[in-house]
């Protein structure tokens, strides 16, 4: 089955810090979504983005689909920032649910 | 609605019983997707319905779970026999279309618990 591989694991920021976090596919997709899952778990959309770049404030995402990686960006972080972040494709071919990466779990401090 | 909401929001039940988790999705989407999330994992995926019909329910883990959406709107998802492994978040996402055409948004989910 597709693997969905996000790096780093774990990240400790200080706050106004920037971070760069990755997502590798092992498929072709035809959506890629990240979330954002704060504390009390709900699954905060970020961005949909199965190619090219998008900004919407202190972050911003590319997704380079032919060579089957996406990047967040996150700019000045903010202890609001701690959480986990997912990225999530579905397949071009076969199953139209999503497949979630294996997570980054950031924590910015003051 | 404004969103995706799932109810109730946490649920814990004895080893053994019966339990239902509802979804109603944000309002025009047709496509609804149930997941599930253990702790330190990312959401699994267990059912898709388009309208009313179940289009892939591959993820289910086994027969105890069932789920349904008899009018295309709200959807009930069910557990018979409830087992301690059945202990994760489900979580309940919509689309206007299915996920590989539009935008996916989730519910906050269930927290259940079996004791």
């Amino acid at each position: 089955g597709i693997q969905v591989e996000q790096s780093p694991p774990d990240l400790i920021l200080q706050e106004g810090a920037n971070s760069t976090l990755r997502c590798n596919f092992s498929d072709s997709v035809n959506n890629l979504q990240w979330f954002h899952q704060n504390p009390w778990g709900q699954l905060i959309n970020l961005f949909y983005i199965p190619s090219g770049t998008k900004q919407n404030g202190r972050l911003s995402a590319t997704t380079v689909a032919t060579e089957r990686y996406s990047l967040l960006y996150i700019s000045s972080s903010q202890t609001t920032d701690s959480g986990v972040y997912f990225c999530a494709v579905v397949l071009q071919t076969g199953a139209n649910n999503l497949f979630f990466g294996t997570g980054t779990r950031l924590t910015v401090i003051p | 609605g404004a969103g995706v909401s799932q109810t109730p929001s946490n649920k814990v039940t004895e080893k053994g019983k019966y339990v239902e988790l509802r979804c109603d999705p944000i309002s025009g989407h047709t496509a609804l997707y149930w997941y599930r999330q253990s702790l330190g994992q990312g959401p699994e995926f267990l059912i898709y319905f388009q309208g009313t019909g179940a289009a892939d329910d591959s993820g289910l883990p086994n027969d105890r779970f069932f789920a349904v959406r008899p009018e295309g709107s709200v959807s009930t998802l069910k557990i018979q026999r409830t087992e301690r492994g059945d202990s994760a978040v489900y979580l309940c996402a919509s689309s206007f279309t299915p996920h590989g055409g539009t935008e996916a948004f989730f519910g906050q989910g269930t927290r259940l618990t079996v004791v």
